[in-house]
């Protein structure tokens, strides 16, 4: 069966300093994965997938075989950037969602 | 388009109460999908139907959880009886038909915040 390991609840970082949100899968098919936010008062939205290969915000994500790893990465985390982020594994038309990571970033 | 429509966004009920959550999905998306977030267990997928019919349902706790989706734009998430362990933000997603195995996003309403007292 899938799953999604987010091993962090709370992240915080000071504004300026580099973040990682670290995601782990498990899944024996070729994977599919989401990176999701949810900023406060607004609704849960998509923010990368990793077939994009796109930067987003200034996040990026990369898909590790190997390690079975998608981190999300940001070199210079902004205030702004505080929120709840979840990782998440597509696979026979569902989404599978990690427990998520709270990322605050302080001034 | 408004996106992904819920009602209501609080709900506080008592113990053994019924409890119906309603949910507008996008027009023209194919999927919708029932999630429940809590603090413990993350963001958990209830069930999701595909052109109105139930998919994979494997996600509902227990027989107190059920869910319709009489047509393309309305479906409903029922818990009866409610208890306090049911407390949690309940939201609903739409999304497109999956083409080429790609996975299409979803979209998410912004969730039913229950109390069950």
């Amino acid at each position: 069966a899938q799953r999604v390991t987010q091993p962090e609840k709370l992240l915080s970082v000071f504004k300026g300093a580099p973040v990682e949100l670290k995601c782990n899968y498990s899944y024996s098919g070729s994977p599919e994965l989401f990176w999701y936010v949810q900023y406060s008062r607004q609704r849960l939205q998509l923010l990368l997938r990793h077939i994009s290969r796109e930067s987003i915000k200034g996040f990026t994500a990369d898909l590790n075989k190997g390690e079975t790893s998608f981190h999300l990465k940001k070199p210079f985390a902004q205030e702004e950037d505080s929120a709840m982020y979840y990782c998440a594994l597509a696979s026979y038309g569902k989404l599978t969602f990690g427990q998520g990571t709270i990322l605050t970033v302080h001034p | 388009d408004a996106g992904v429509i819920q009602s209501p966004r609080h709900e506080v009920t008592e113990m053994g109460q019924e409890v119906t959550l309603r949910c507008k999905p996008i027009s023209g998306h194919d999927y919708l999908f029932w999630y429940r977030q809590t603090m413990m267990r993350g963001l958990e997928l209830l069930i999701y139907f595909n052109n109105n019919v139930p998919i994979d349902d494997s996600g509902m706790p227990e027989d107190r959880f059920s869910a319709k989706m009489p047509n393309a734009s309305f479906s409903t998430l029922k818990i009866q009886p409610s208890e306090p362990r049911d407390s949690a933000v309940y939201f609903c997603a739409s999304s497109l038909a999956i083409l080429a195995r790609r996975f299409n996003e979803q979209f998410f309403g912004p969730g039913t915040r229950l109390t069950v007292l």
